[in-house]
């Protein structure tokens, strides 16, 4: 069974400020790693994965985010924030041999300030 | 290209109702995934819909179930609503290739149901 924790439940940042939104995950076996955005009354819109090969990871947006097997964490980050990325952010995982089903973490409401 | 739907957007149930959620795949794809994401919280998953069959279930008791039929859409349907139901259901698409391939899950916007 997989767990994945999102350390920060709100991260409050100023326009054109960088960001971190931190994930750590819990897996006996080998997981595929997500970073979804919902924004307000919407669906989930996949920002990144990682499935192999290189551990940073660029996504959309102007997002990257680095898996890191020895801390268990797959970091989200933005160099540079716009009142745009206001939204909820969710890092889920799955298990490469099953990879059906997502566990996410509770989520990250990031709320970018003018 | 048409993305992935669900209908009725809102709902409205009383303790006791049954429900039936609806979702219309993405073109193309053979596999409807099914989430509960309770208000601030992450999405859980329901089960998995492969083909017409199950193909993986999470910890929800038998009154959730779920059909798919021959045109991949789907249904999530719910006996004996329970308060804690009330949750926005996500309905998700993808084409399955293969056990071990990645198939990207693509949401449709949800449907939020209040049981009261």
């Amino acid at each position: 069974a997989q767990s994945v924790t999102q350390l920060d439940s709100q991260v409050p940042v100023f326009e054109e400020a960088p960001v971190e939104l931190r994930c750590n995950y819990s897996s006996s076996v080998s997981v595929y790693l997500f970073w979804y955005v919902q924004y307000p009354n919407q669906g989930l819109q996949l920002l990144l994965k990682y499935l192999s090969g290189s551990t940073l990871v660029k996504g959309i947006n102007g997002f990257e985010a680095e898996f890191n097997k020895s801390q268990t964490s797959f970091h989200l980050r933005k160099p540079s924030v716009h009142i745009s990325d206001t939204a909820e952010y969710f890092c889920a995982v799955s298990d490469t041999g099953s990879n059906y089903k997502l566990t996410f973490g509770k989520g990250t409401l990031l709320t970018v300030n003018p | 290209e048409t993305g992935v739907t669900q209908s009725p957007t809102h709902l409205i149930k009383t303790r006791g109702q049954q429900v039936t959620l609806r979702c219309s795949s993405q073109s193309g794809h053979n596999t409807v995934s099914w989430y509960q994401q309770a208000l601030g919280q992450g999405p859980q998953f329901i089960f998995q819909y492969y083909r017409e069959e199950e193909n993986g279930r999470g910890n929800f008791p038998p009154r959730f179930s779920g059909l798919q039929f021959p045109n991949y859409s789907s249904e999530l349907n719910v006996n004996a609503l329970e308060l804690d139901d009330s949750a926005l259901y996500l309905c998700a698409s993808s084409l399955s290739l293969g056990r071990l391939t990645y198939n990207e899950q693509f949401f449709g916007p949800g449907t939020r149901l209040t049981v009261l």
